[in-house]
């Protein structure tokens, strides 16, 4: 099984909600990724996480927190987002740190935000 | 700083073969990955280059050049469904950090 899996794949959010993203993977890889992409641009780093603890974050403002409850779940809650936060969220998995060379993505959430 | 630079857009035939280039700055840079990506789909890992050289999978190749701070993507025998934008990648900092180039479109004409 070589599937990372998000719910939902799609999002609508008023800047007052709180909503949560969610990945799964059953690979046991032991690194798993958050990014952002906007439409014909590449995905962009926003964290990582090696072990469940978080090891990069690549100064992404405070309304996005991640959460990495087990090595298998990677969560981003999201609260008081701007609409230019709207976006594709991916998330991807390797095997390890040292793998970060070979990622697996996710289908990735599709978030509006009015 | 840690960027990579390609081409926007390639048009080629079915059939014929195309190169897609991709230069990069060297701080901290640890090796070299490629990423396609379909219209609506996730990114899909094609190849690494950790070393000088050549890394062949199936139709699509792979080639990095340390000394020239250059890669390059290979594919043959192009196929319609091979549509699609491509991604270099860098792995930074021996690990955790992959930096996307900022992708070359590849459209593939009959």
């Amino acid at each position: 099984d070589t599937e990372v899996t998000q719910t939902p794949k799609h999002l609508v959010m008023g800047m007052t909600n709180k909503k949560s993203l969610k990945c799964e993977q059953h690979m046991g890889h032991r690194a798993m990724y958050w990014y952002k992409q906007k439409a014909k641009k590449p995905p962009e780093l926003m964290f990582v996480y090696s072990y469940e603890k978080l090891s990069i974050n690549e100064s992404v403002p405070s309304r996005f927190s991640p959460e990495c409850p087990n090595s298998s779940l990677l969560n981003l809650h999201l609260h008081a987002l701007q609409p230019e936060d709207s976006a594709l969220y991916l998330c991807a998995s390797s095997q390890d740190w040292a793998d970060t060379d070979t990622q697996y993505f996710g289908p990735g959430t599709r978030l509006t935000v009015l | 700083g840690q960027s990579l630079e390609q081409p926007s857009e390639v048009t080629a035939v079915e059939g014929a073969i195309v190169q897609i280039n991709c230069t990069y700055q060297t701080s901290g840079f640890y090796g070299l990955s490629w990423y396609q990506q379909h219209d609506g789909g996730a990114p899909t890992f094609l190849s690494y280059n950790a070393l000088d050289g050549l890394e062949e999978t199936g139709r699509f190749s792979s080639f990095l050049s340390r000394s020239d701070s250059y890669g390059y993507l290979l594919l043959q025998e192009l196929q319609m469904k091979d549509s699609a934008s491509y991604f270099c990648a860098g792995v930074y900092n021996q690990g955790g950090k992959l930096i996307f180039g900022q992708g070359t479109e590849l459209s593939v004409k009959p």
